[in-house]
């Protein structure tokens, strides 16, 4: 089944301890995207990726980071999580050239106390 | 301001009823346009994909875009329980890493 796989599905961490929500996908997208998705503000993009080793900032990239080593992959690092970056999160991933839209994952609900 | 308007409702209909949704926009410059329907404790999921202005109609679901007014809906005839879900508006002006999407309206459908 053609899909973008996050994890984990729910995370409650502590102020500054790093964490790392995975995604990966199995249909050879070359891009791949975060976003966070917060009440009343919708969908916002953190970073996004035309290819391995290519990423850039979207629209509120302050407090994380990416990689993108495997195509498949793109994991969002969160290096010193604050109370304001609880959200829900999705990863999403399309072909390159299309406005098709994207597949997105279920989601990463993290809370930081 | 918002480069894409929604209203968040909630919207709630009875079983059968035409259900009409909304986005404005502000930037001319779009051209591609789409919708998600997300359900609760999931991802968006593409529903509906428009380019440029016209309708276009997949079963129960129209969507129109009127570039004019800048404003977009989608129709949901013969609504039914299963279609309750926040419904996400999306566009791009052509640049596949850019898409704005819309804060979703959430549409409740009672049997």
């Amino acid at each position: 089944e053609a899909q973008v796989t996050q994890n984990p599905r729910y995370l409650i961490t502590v102020t500054g301890k790093k964490l790392t929500v995975t995604c990966s996908q199995n249909m050879n997208h070359e891009y791949m995207s975060w976003y966070r998705q917060d009440p009343g503000l919708g969908l916002r993009q953190i970073y996004y990726s035309m290819n391995v080793e290519v990423t850039d900032k979207g629209d509120v990239p302050e407090g994380y980071k990416v990689s993108r080593k495997e195509k498949r992959n793109f994991p969002l690092i969160l290096e010193s999580p604050s109370p304001n970056q609880t959200s829900l999160y999705f990863c999403a991933s399309s072909t390159t050239g299309t406005a098709y839209g994207y597949t997105f994952g279920s989601g990463t609900r993290l809370t930081v106390v | 301001q918002k480069e894409v308007e929604q209203d968040p409702g909630p919207l709630s209909v009875p079983e059968g009823a035409i259900v009409s949704l909304n986005c404005t926009y502000s930037n001319s410059a779009f051209q591609y346009f789409m919708w998600y329907r997300q359900y609760s404790r999931k991802g968006p999921e593409l529903l509906m994909y428009t380019y440029s202005s016209g309708n276009k109609e997949d079963g129960r679901f129209t969507a129109q875009v009127d570039k004019s007014s800048k404003y977009i809906s989608l129709f949901i005839r013969d609504s039914q329980p299963s279609d309750s879900a926040t419904y996400l508006c999306a566009m791009s002006a052509g640049d596949f890493n850019k898409f704005y999407f819309g804060s979703g309206t959430k549409l409740n459908v009672k049997p």
